[in-house]
């Protein structure tokens, strides 16, 4: 069975422009979490979506959004972007996102703004 | 809040020698505690995790990890490393009591040096 799957692999963009990452879950799971990874850190939670809705944001700026689809795919979009946002972002999926759930991450998204 | 904490930058072991990967957390309830592996350009893997029950958990490709709640620790454990085991490895912890049930908070990440 395939894993989780985010597309692109790796993005160049520079600052000011918009990116959008895609991600598409292990089959069956309903929930897609969204994860950003900077060099040398542990990931930090942006967005926990199920069943289509929000049901968690993590501390990042308004310029951060993302949504999920009815086939429970994810995008995650980053307005006007600034070089601090060069990172690996990670998407996660679990069955129904509740807190004794594993979730499993896709190999992730490697974007360099500059 | 949530808090997890690995002291040690960087393991280093020999193969064959018994490895201890340190992971200590925070978090204002009873904790969920993971721990994930990362080899260089790839996403996290599952390794295993604690949710309740037996304090000694066994994981995949010959890891466990005890909890220690006294002593807020969840230290990752193999009785004998292997060169393959190289890697970074992350600890997380998910506070249930908080409103996101799906929130990990990661450490910052030991790297695993094993060499021959």
């Amino acid at each position: 069975d395939a894993g989780v799957t985010q597309s692109p692999t790796h993005l160049i963009k520079t600052r000011g422009q918009q990116v959008t990452l895609r991600c598409s879950p292990i089959s069956g799971h309903k929930s897609v979490s969204w994860y950003q990874q900077v060099l040398g850190q542990g990931p930090q939670f942006i967005f926990q979506y199920y069943e289509k809705e929000e049901r968690g944001r993590g501390n990042f700026p308004d310029r951060f959004s993302a949504r999920q689809f009815p086939n429970y795919s994810s995008e995650l979009n980053v307005n006007a972007l600034l070089l601090g946002d060069s990172a690996l972002y990670l998407c996660a999926s679990s069955l129904f996102g509740g807190s004794q759930e594993t979730q499993y991450f896709g190999p992730g998204t490697r974007l360099l703004v500059l | 809040a949530q808090s997890v904490a690995q002291p040690e930058d960087q393991v280093n072991v020999a193969e064959g020698n018994p490895l201890t990967v340190k992971c200590t957390y925070s978090v204002s309830g009873n904790p969920y505690l993971f721990w994930y592996v990362q080899y260089p350009n790839r996403g996290l893997q599952f390794l295993l995790k604690y949710i309740t029950g037996d304090n000694l958990v066994k994981g995949s490709y010959g890891f466990e990890a005890e909890f220690n709640k006294s002593q807020t620790s969840f230290h990752l454990k193999k009785p004998s490393a292997l060169v393959s085991d190289s890697a970074l490895y992350f600890c997380a912890v998910r506070d249930p009591s908080t409103g996101t049930a799906s929130k990990l908070t990661f450490g910052t990440g030991t790297r695993l040096q094993v060499t021959l």
